[in-house]
Parts: C-alpha cells; sequence; structure tokens
C-alpha cells in the first residue's frame, strides 16, 4: 500500500495569505493524485487531479503541482471558505489511499 | 447527487446494509466507491465496483466481511457488512470515480452515513 504523508498537519493562516500544502508519497505515483477539500458534515469536495488540473467550478486560487512522491497544493489567496481539511489522495494502485489530512485555519 | 442510508448502531458481529442513490448522471457507466473515515481519523477507501458490477475490490481490513454490489436499473449501490467490528465505526462515504477508468480521483461524494458498532 502506497502511504502519503501530509504536512504540515495544521496551517494557520490569515485570510488574503498564501498556503502552501505538501503531500508525499512513500513511492511514485505519476501524477494520479488528487486533492480534496473537506468540511465537517460536508461530502468531500474534488479540487485538483492528475496532480496540475482543477476540477469543474473550482476557482483559479487553487492550485496543485508535482510528480513522482512529491506534491503540493497552493492556494494563492485564502478566502474565508477556504478553512477547511485537505487531503491528497493517490490512484495509482489499489487499494487508493489518502494522506492524513492538513487542517488549514484562521490565524 | 449521491444520498447514503443504512447507517446507525449495531452490535459487535452483527450486520448492516447500506445504500446510495444516485441521480443526476448515468450511474450505469460509473465506476463507484465506497469510503469510510473513522472518528478523528482520516480517509480510508473501503471497495469499489465497476460499472457493469463485474469487478469488485475490498481494502484487506474488510475482505471477507463486506460486500459490494449495484443495482443499475434503480441507480443504487449498495455496502453489506457482516461480522462488524468497533474499528469498523465510521462516516460511510459512497463516492463516483471521475471516469471509466478503473481508478480514477473522486469527483461526486455524498454526505456520509453513520456507522456506530458498539454494546
Amino acid at each position: 500500500e502506497i502511504v502519503l504523508t501530509q504536512s504540515p498537519a495544521t496551517l494557520s493562516v490569515s485570510p488574503g495569505d498564501r498556503a502552501t500544502l505538501s503531500c508525499r508519497a512513500s513511492q511514485s505515483v505519476t501524477n494520479d493524485l488528487a486533492w480534496y477539500q473537506h468540511k465537517p458534515g460536508q461530502a468531500p469536495r474534488l479540487l485538483i487531479f492528475r496532480a496540475t488540473i482543477r476540477a469543474t467550478g473550482i476557482p483559479a486560487r487553487f492550485s496543485g503541482s508535482g510528480s513522482g512522491t512529491d506534491f503540493t497544493l497552493t492556494i494563492s489567496s485564502l478566502q474565508s471558505e477556504d478553512f477547511a481539511v485537505y487531503y491528497c489522495q493517490q490512484y495509482t494502485i489499489w487499494p487508493l489511499s489518502f494522506g492524513g489530512g492538513t487542517k488549514v485555519e484562521i490565524k | 447527487q449521491l444520498v447514503e442510508s443504512g447507517g446507525g448502531l449495531v452490535q459487535p458481529g452483527g450486520s448492516l446494509r447500506l445504500s446510495c442513490t444516485a441521480s443526476g448522471f448515468t450511474f450505469s457507466a460509473s465506476w463507484m466507491h465506497w469510503v469510510r473515515q473513522s472518528p478523528g481519523t482520516g480517509l480510508v477507501s473501503v471497495s469499489r465496483i465497476r460499472s457493469d458490477g463485474s469487478t469488485t475490490s475490498y481494502v484487506d481490513s474488510v475482505k471477507g466481511r463486506f460486500t459490494i454490489s449495484r443495482d443499475n436499473a434503480k441507480n443504487t449501490l449498495f455496502l453489506q457488512m457482516d461480522s462488524l467490528r468497533a474499528e469498523d465505526t465510521a462516516v460511510y462515504y459512497c463516492a463516483r470515480g471521475r471516469s471509466d477508468w478503473s481508478l480514477d480521483a473522486f469527483d461526486i461524494w455524498g454526505q456520509g452515513t453513520l456507522v456506530t458498532v458498539s454494546s
């Protein structure tokens, strides 16, 4: 099973600031990596797939980069609605696996 | 959209059947998945099923105890959970694979249904 390690576990950011989230895989997942936003009591929301492609309706302030084992999700200017937990997921091999999450909280 | 149902409180060793009803997309053309989130922890892929039901996969921790199935005529996905353990306590989400590839990101998720295994 591929293990995904996300860092930091918690990120305290002020509205309008940039947030950079990291995801590292225990082995190469090429570009089969997605990012999700999850708020309490809601369904997770797909943000990025194929490491860099924004899903339908996702604002341009969300961007993904990386390939192989190291990936980054960047939120260029945090809005109030962006405070949530973010998960990366690999889908190169079954079982699919998720990282432990990064909680983005208001500073 | 996807709407899960069937969660609840069950004793260890008991059984529960979850359902997930789909609308707004071609259910019969989609790989479907179950994902769970235990209290205070992250997301875990539990099972997946091909669009025609011919292929299924399970994470090791539920193999032999859980069975995924689907009824394309009723746009419904199921998860039969037997021999339940305390560690199966979680919110269970159904999700759609983004494309017809066997492995892809999940572009539609349900709101989840809570399963609690406790005596």
